[in-house]
Order: C-alpha cells, then sequence, then structure tokens
C-alpha cells in the first residue's frame, strides 16, 4: 500500500526558534499533501493543502506566515514552524493523495512538536 | 467549522463482544464518508469508506451504516479484539476540494 512518511517523528525545540517538518510520499506521486494539527484528546484539524507547484491553501485561522508550507516536488511537502512559541506545541500530521480526483489520503505517523 | 471536543468519549466493550461506535457528520452535501483508526502517538489508518448513495457495507469485521436523512454514521467492529483498543474518527468530504473533515473521536477500550 501507499506509505506516507513523516520527519522528523518528534522534535524539542526552544520557543522562538523554527522548526521544519517534512512529508514524504514513498511509492506515490503525490499530487495533493494535506496538513493537519491534533492537541491532546482532540480531533485532527485541517490546517492547510498543499498542491504540488502552487502555493498552499489555509484554512480560516491559520496564519499562513507562521507555518510556511512548501510541496517543492511530487514526494515532498515541509511544514515550517516559525518563530514557535509553547501553544505550538502539538502533534502534526499529513497526508497526501495521489490523484487530482482521488479521494483517499495516506496518513503520515506525525511529528510531535514540543516548544519550550 | 470542524468539531472540537476536550473529552473524548470513551466505549467500553469486553473482548469478544460487539461494538458501535456513532458518529454525526455536519454536511448534507456530503458524499463520502470514511472511519479511521487513531493508536496513541501515532497517525490515523484507514478502516472503512462509504459512499453517499449505499447505506451499508462490510468489511473484515467492521460493518458501516449510513443514515443520511439523520446525518448518521455508525461503526460496528464485530468480535472486538484488544488490539481494537484505539480512538475511532469518522471522517467526510463535502466538495471537490477533497478536504476531510474530521468527527470528535471516540475512544475504543476492549476489557480482556
Amino acid at each position: 500500500g501507499a506509505v506516507v512518511s513523516q520527519h522528523p517523528s518528534w522534535v524539542i525545540c526552544k520557543s522562538g526558534t523554527s522548526v521544519k517538518i517534512e512529508c514524504r510520499s514513498l511509492d506515490f506521486q503525490a499530487t495533493t499533501m494535506f496538513w493537519y494539527r491534533q492537541f491532546p484528546k482532540q480531533s485532527l484539524m485541517l490546517m492547510a493543502t498543499s498542491n504540488e507547484g502552487s502555493k498552499a491553501t489555509y484554512e480560516q485561522g491559520v496564519e499562513k506566515d507562521k507555518f510556511l508550507i512548501n510541496h517543492a516536488s511530487l514526494t515532498l511537502s515541509t511544514l515550517t514552524v516559525t518563530s514557535a512559541h509553547p501553544e505550538d506545541s502539538s502533534f502534526y500530521i499529513c497526508s497526501a493523495k495521489s490523484g487530482r480526483k482521488s479521494e483517499t489520503q495516506y496518513f503520515g505517523p506525525g511529528t510531535r512538536l514540543l516548544v519550550l | 467549522g470542524e468539531s472540537v471536543g476536550l473529552h473524548l468519549p470513551t466505549l467500553s466493550v469486553q473482548e469478544g463482544d460487539n461494538s458501535i461506535i456513532n458518529c454525526a457528520y455536519s454536511n448534507s452535501a456530503s458524499d463520502y464518508f470514511i472511519w479511521y483508526k487513531q493508536e496513541s502517538g501515532k497517525g490515523p489508518q484507514f478502516i472503512i469508506d462509504i459512499r453517499s448513495n449505499m447505506d451499508k457495507r462490510q468489511g473484515q469485521r467492521v460493518t458501516v451504516l449510513l443514515n443520511k436523512t439523520v446525518k448518521h454514521l455508525s461503526l460496528q467492529i464485530a468480535a472486538t479484539q484488544p488490539g481494537d483498543s484505539a480512538v475511532y474518527f469518522c471522517a467526510e468530504i463535502k466538495d471537490s476540494s477533497y478536504k476531510l473533515i474530521f468527527g470528535s473521536g471516540t475512544r475504543l477500550l476492549v476489557r480482556p
């Protein structure tokens, strides 16, 4: 089956620093990738939709200048949390889908971010 | 917006019993629904899906029921096993953006 990886799996950083999270589709080309954030005991909240070669589309309330998304190739999307603060600590999950009309999203294992 | 809850409802079942997890979805125009299983510290895992032109779909030990009249989705797990313990989310796709809108989730605990 289709595999999506994320790196790193967990990261601890100091407040004010930036953190980059990678999402890769390992055995298929992902025309679209999605980034989610999940706080403890809560559901997944969609942050943004990333299409290869174009600007990401952000959900309402998500700061695009804080959460920079780059989808430079059909197998890689990156999420950079800029000037991270403790309230950005969360579980970040990406998903990828292979075709423009495909509904199936394959999820990565998630990245846990802790900002001190 | 998406539903967010501070506390996950919990369903506790005896090993071997059947489990039924319920979900209310938000958009009557949604035409595709998925159930995901999420274990602690991991990403969601696809379980089963159903389209709006169906009211029931069966998989291995799992059945999804869709009631469009009341916008209700359920997941039935037969002969629940300890490995089924996880948080279960329903999700809907409501338009051609293919964005997934997740429900608030239910924690399933299987007692040995």
